[in-house]
């Protein structure tokens, strides 16, 4: 029974190139969340997604950051021209609802981009 | 706006000294207060979700509580393997699937 999958483990991009990090969610949970770690800071929203529809993507920053959750295949975090602020530790979770935070999110090991 | 503030920030215990972690917070409607446990390189695994004021969860040796404002996680006799980051996370308004993360308290227990 696979939990949620994110890959890869590890990222390094040079500044202004392009970061895509993908998510599988657990079998059978159709609704899809993004979190960044800063260095030295807390767990951040970024946006919640179900499959083909974006629904909350209010922490989400304005420009160069898009996610998308097609009818098939794996959730993508796409970060364009990154730039050292963004190097971070990104983590995606599932949950079988839309109310995953109430029974509680299965969270990926993450994917540690780091921008040079 | 909504703020989860934990302390300490961090905690060195030796094997069997049990002791408290807390979660203060503020929010408009708390839609459930969870607690997460992060070990380094790993994602947050999920521990316990409370409701309302005089709520107590328990899981080996870890037993949440929560008033209205803060919430405690109290670690009973740890062994090393306790070691990690305790997280706390609050609901935000407009529904559970957006939580609010503290900073998290980050747990050694020495042999």
């Amino acid at each position: 029974n696979a939990g949620v999958m994110q890959n890869p483990r590890h990222l390094v991009r040079r500044r202004g190139q392009e970061a895509r990090l993908r998510c599988s969610p657990m079998k059978g949970h159709s609704h899809v969340y993004w979190y960044r770690q800063l260095p030295e800071e807390g767990l951040k929203f970024m946006v919640y997604l179900q499959k083909e529809n974006i629904i909350d993507e209010s922490g989400m920053p304005k420009e160069r950051f898009s996610a998308e959750f097609p009818k098939e295949g794996p959730s993508i975090l796409r970060i364009q021209q990154v730039v050292r602020g963004d190097s971070a530790a990104y983590f995606c979770a599932s949950s079988p609802t839309g109310q995953g935070g109430n029974y509680g999110y299965t969270f990926g090991s993450g994917t540690r981009l780091t921008v040079v | 706006e909504d703020q989860v503030t934990q302390s300490p920030e961090a905690l060195r215990l030796q094997e069997g000294e049990s002791s408290s972690l807390n979660c203060s917070y503020t929010v408009s409607g708390l839609r459930g207060l969870f607690w997460y446990r992060q070990d380094p390189g790993k994602g947050p695994e999920f521990l316990f979700t409370l409701y309302s004021a005089g709520e107590e969860k328990e899981k080996e040796r870890l037993k949440a509580t929560l008033t209205k404002k803060e919430s405690f996680l109290h670690i009973t006799a740890p062994k090393p393997e306790d070691s990690a980051t305790y997280l706390c996370a609050v609901g935000a308004p407009g529904g559970a699937q957006k939580l609010v993360f503290g900073q998290g308290t980050r747990l050694t227990i020495n042999p």
